[in-house]
């Protein structure tokens, strides 16, 4: 059975600081690690990671994948108030395109 | 941009009620998925399917049917209500690519008393 463990499942931090997020995975046959961010609505893709060691980056959001040790982490510069949302990780199954899901870390940044 | 509408934000159904919730996306995508979002147990997958008249079970199932008559339309259906099924149900899509980003619906709060 495919298995995402994120952590923390709860940060508070305040404006201006800087966080990582922490998603490790087991999976039968690994092929990609999606991060999503959810505010009150529906989750909105961030990043796809597919090979180990590249980073991916947008804006103040980067995010990399260690394939070696099966984790992925997401950083998030410069922190704002916007940035409060829960930050979703997810592995696809083998052979398939359901999503397994971490239970997700709540972020509250605070000014 | 896709569009993945669902029919209600906000639902309150009674015990033993039959609920339906719909989804509906306009990208022809071939595979659509229900999730159901809990505080501490996060996305856990009901039902999925890959084309019309197609469905999977995921892994919480139970008390749960589906429908998908069209390909743009895929119906969770709550065949007698129960306050366990209270929830934030969230409607997902994904085409037949390499990618597997999965594109989600505003979800629909429902609350069963």
């Amino acid at each position: 059975e495919d298995k995402v463990v994120q952590s923390p499942l709860s940060l508070v931090v305040h404006e201006g600081d800087t966080v990582t997020l922490n998603c490790s995975y087991e999976v039968t046959n690994f092929r990609s690690l999606l991060w999503y961010k959810q505010e009150k609505k529906a989750p909105t893709f961030l990043f796809m990671l597919t090979s180990s060691g590249i980073e991916k980056k947008s804006g103040r959001l980067s995010s990399i994948l260690d394939k070696k040790e099966l984790f992925s982490i997401l950083n998030i510069t410069a922190t704002q108030t916007g940035d409060s949302a829960i930050y979703l990780c997810a592995v696809p199954g083998a052979g398939s395109y359901q999503l397994t899901f971490g239970k997700g870390t709540k972020l509250s940044v605070i000014p | 941009d896709v569009k993945v509408t669902q029919s209600s934000r906000y639902l309150v159904k009674r015990t033993g009620e039959k609920v339906f919730l719909e989804c509906v996306q306009d990208m022809d995508h071939e595979n659509m998925f229900w999730y159901r979002q809990d505080p501490g147990l996060g996305l856990r997958l009901i039902y999925f399917s890959y084309d019309v008249k197609m469905k999977e079970k995921g892994d919480i199932p139970e008390g749960y049917s589906v429908s998908r008559e069209k390909k743009e339309r895929f119906s969770l259906i709550l065949e007698s209500a129960s306050t366990n099924q209270t929830s934030m149900y969230l409607c997902a899509t994904h085409p037949w690519t390499q990618t597997y980003e999965q594109y989600f619906g505003p979800g629909t709060r429902l609350t069963v008393t």
